[in-house]
């Protein structure tokens, strides 16, 4: 059974750097083709993919956001961390990570089939 | 900046089909942006119906099908059901897997 959860703070102020963590277990992030991605989605907006991070250490960033942000994994912990720079009132929202699969032989990605609980990140001073 | 781009809302009759699409602003999507759908209703994760274009989860209800469609990604429902009055949203992925962009989400109502 594979599980997800998010954990961080649910208050941080302008300016600040967001830490992230994503405790999972049911699969292993050593498992080729195993990825494990953070998607947001601000009070009653549509949701946004942030970044990826596969078992081979290979990382993804949407490109709007790459240079605040940092994917990191601890395949020992089964933990996948997401910081966030210099945090601003327009990135509260909701915050998941979730479990992705690339199989690049058969031709295909299966992402996001599996989902945390969600963490809800306000901004404000 | 890339955008994908979904049908704000759609109504549909319950026991009708409706078809869901999603365009990609780069162009024609082809199975290489791996077309994934999600179903998400209030105040719950989304929850993966098709990916890969036309593949279904084990979990996912034989009425929800993928395909593509005059150069679109689609989500097409038949038979639907009051439950399946939700919000859905595509992702497509760019550059080779490098990159995934959300659309902008269809809130479906069944009445």
């Amino acid at each position: 059974q594979i599980t997800l959860k998010e954990s961080g703070p649910t208050l941080v102020k302008p300016t600040q750097t967001l830490t992230l963590t994503c405790t999972f277990s049911g699969f292993s992030l050593s498992t080729s083709g195993v990825g494990v991605g953070w998607i947001r989605q601000p009070p009653g907006k549509a949701l946004e993919w942030l970044a990826l991070i596969y078992w081979n250490d290979d990382k993804r960033y949407s490109p709007s956001l790459k240079s605040r942000l940092t994917i990191t994994k601890d395949t020992s912990k089964n933990q996948v961390v997401l910081t966030m720079t210099n945090m601003d009132p327009v990135d509260t929202a909701t915050y998941y990570c979730a479990h992705s699969y690339l199989g690049m032989q058969l031709g295909i990605l299966r992402a996001g089939d599996y989902w945390g609980q969600g963490t809800l990140v306000t901004v404000s001073s | 900046q890339t955008v994908v781009t979904q049908e704000p809302s759609l109504t549909v009759s319950p026991g009708g089909t409706v078809t869901l699409t999603c365009a990609s602003s780069t162009g024609a999507v082809t199975s290489g942006y791996y077309p994934n759908w999600f179903q998400q209703k209030p105040g719950q994760a989304p929850r993966a119906l098709i990916y890969s274009t036309s593949n279904k989860h084990s979990w996912t209800p034989a009425r929800f099908s993928g395909s593509l469609l005059g150069g679109k990604a689609a989500l097409t429902l038949s038979g639907v059901q009051p439950e399946d009055e939700a919000e859905y949203y595509c992702l497509l992925y760019y550059g080779g897997a490098q990159q995934g962009v959300f659309g902008g989400g269809t809130k479906l109502t069944v009445l």
